[in-house]
């Protein structure tokens, strides 16, 4: 079955420093998505992407985050200056066309602490 | 987006029968329903999805009465390993649409 990739698993990092949380979406798959759990809270959607450009962000994603698809595979998140709240789970997501059958499929994610 | 409504937690014995309701009141005409299932530290994962009916795979039955205003997620015989958090979603099931979590039904399966 296909999955989706996240890697580092776990990432420490220092307030104010930047971080890059990397994914490998499915292959054939079109959109690509970060959404971000904060411990004990709800999954929250941060931005989608679609054809090398930002379809649609949610008020989260503010100046201080980007994304980025550097080749064919890879999809980025980068935060230039973390701060404390930042602490969370980030989950890369993708999906096709259509989501009937499989969904929407989500990596295991990237616990991010910052310190 | 279809607001959807669930209960927050339900408990249940091993080797039971789960059945998990979601109220969506506004759906429209081309929404689907999807339920996800999540493990702690884990990303949410498909379970099924349905539109009108009965649909059933290897892990799950969703139930949607005629007017679709809500749906059942059933879990025949849970394990200690169905311990999750289930969500409903409603949307209309294409790629390009995100999908907006609830809070979710944390069930919790007790030997």
């Amino acid at each position: 079955e296909p999955e989706v990739t996240q890697t580092p698993s776990h990432q420490v990092t220092q307030m104010g420093q930047e971080v890059i949380l990397r994914c490998v979406p499915i292959s054939n798959h079109l959109y690509f998505y970060w959404y971000r759990q904060i411990l004990g809270q709800k999954v929250e959607f941060l931005v989608s992407f679609y054809n090398n450009e930002i379809s649609e962000k949610s008020e989260i994603f503010d100046d201080q985050f980007s994304v980025e698809r550097p080749d064919g595979s890879n999809f980025t998140l980068k935060i230039r200056s973390t701060k404390l709240e930042d602490s969370a789970m980030y989950f890369c997501a993708s999906s096709g066309e259509l989501t009937g059958g499989n969904g929407y499929t989500f990596g295991s994610g990237t616990r991010l602490t910052v310190v | 987006l279809a607001k959807t409504t669930q209960p927050i937690s339900m408990d249940s014995y091993e080797g039971q029968e789960v059945n998990i309701t979601c109220s969506h009141n506004n759906i429209a005409t081309n929404d689907y329903i999807t339920w996800y299932q999540q493990f702690p530290s884990q990303g949410p994962r498909f379970i099924i999805q349905g539109y009108k009916t009965k649909v059933t795979n290897e892990v799950a039955s969703l139930f949607i009465p005629a007017d679709r205003k809500s749906s059942t997620l059933s879990l025949p015989r849970v394990s200690l390993s169905d311990t999750a958090v289930y969500y409903c979603l409603v949307g209309e099931g294409k790629g390009y649409q995100k999908v907006t979590f609830g809070i979710g039904t944390k069930l919790q399966v007790i030997p």
